[in-house]
């Protein structure tokens, strides 16, 4: 067991491109939640699956932001037509499904849109 | 709705001081839980600590102390004997036992500098 594994940990990309990042969670954790951190603020909840299953989707910050988690192991969030205002850390967590312990972090991919 | 405020941005101390960073947060729900995170450069959250709202004692592991009030709604986190190790952003968050998601709510942030 690794942890929780993001990947691109970096990515440059022109305003208007897509962009799609991929996270792999610990395996035995149903959960997998998605944060957006921009520089100098905590991170800011996104949405989160439960297996295969999104369960809440209301806080992606707009239509462009979408995520899938196909097989309820790795989850993807793809970001459509990027805006200079999505340069941010997006980072991926999970969690065992019973109780309320504490979430693993991956390192979160660097997205800078130029 | 929650809310988490750690209302220190920034703290600067030398190597061997204590230093204390402050957390307050708001919620309706009676049972709740906090945490406490560490970022270091590398940008990886660092899990320290989990409490629920019905426990209060304090703990301690190491040089690390945690201080839970409900009375003032306070979660304070206390670095005794500081190194330059100790160097990070230090999140603090809040998770709501009624949400279905349980998904944390972080407070700003505060970013300790420990200077040799």
């Amino acid at each position: 067991d690794t942890g929780v594994s993001q990947n691109p940990r970096h990515k440059i990309t022109k305003r208007g491109q897509n962009v799609t990042f991929r996270c792999d969670p610990i395996s035995e954790h149903n959960r997998l939640y998605w944060y957006r951190q921009t520089l100098g603020q905590g991170p800011e909840f996104l949405t989160y699956f439960q297996n295969e299953a999104q369960l809440e989707k209301s806080r992606l910050l707009s239509d462009r932001f979408s995520a899938e988690r196909p097989k309820g192991s790795f989850s993807t969030l793809e970001i459509q037509r990027t805006e200079q205002g999505d340069s941010a850390m997006y980072l991926c967590a999970s969690r065992v499904l019973q109780g309320n312990y504490g979430y693993t972090f991956g390192s979160g991919t660097r997205l800078t849109v130029v | 709705a929650q809310k988490v405020t750690q209302a220190q941005t920034e703290i600067s101390v030398v190597e061997k001081e204590d230093v204390t960073l402050d957390c307050v947060y708001e919620t309706r729900d009676t049972t709740y839980y906090l945490f406490w995170y560490k970022q270091p450069p590398s940008g990886e959250l660092v899990f320290l600590i989990r409490r629920n709202s019905f426990d209060e004692q304090n703990e301690i592991s190491g040089r690390y102390s945690w201080n839970f009030q409900k009375s003032t709604s306070s979660f304070n986190f206390t670095i005794t004997a500081s190194q330059v190790v100790d160097s990070a952003v230090y999140f603090c968050a809040l998770s709501e036992a009624d949400n279905a998601g349980n998904m944390l709510t972080f407070g700003g942030g505060t970013r300790l500098m420990v200077k040799p």
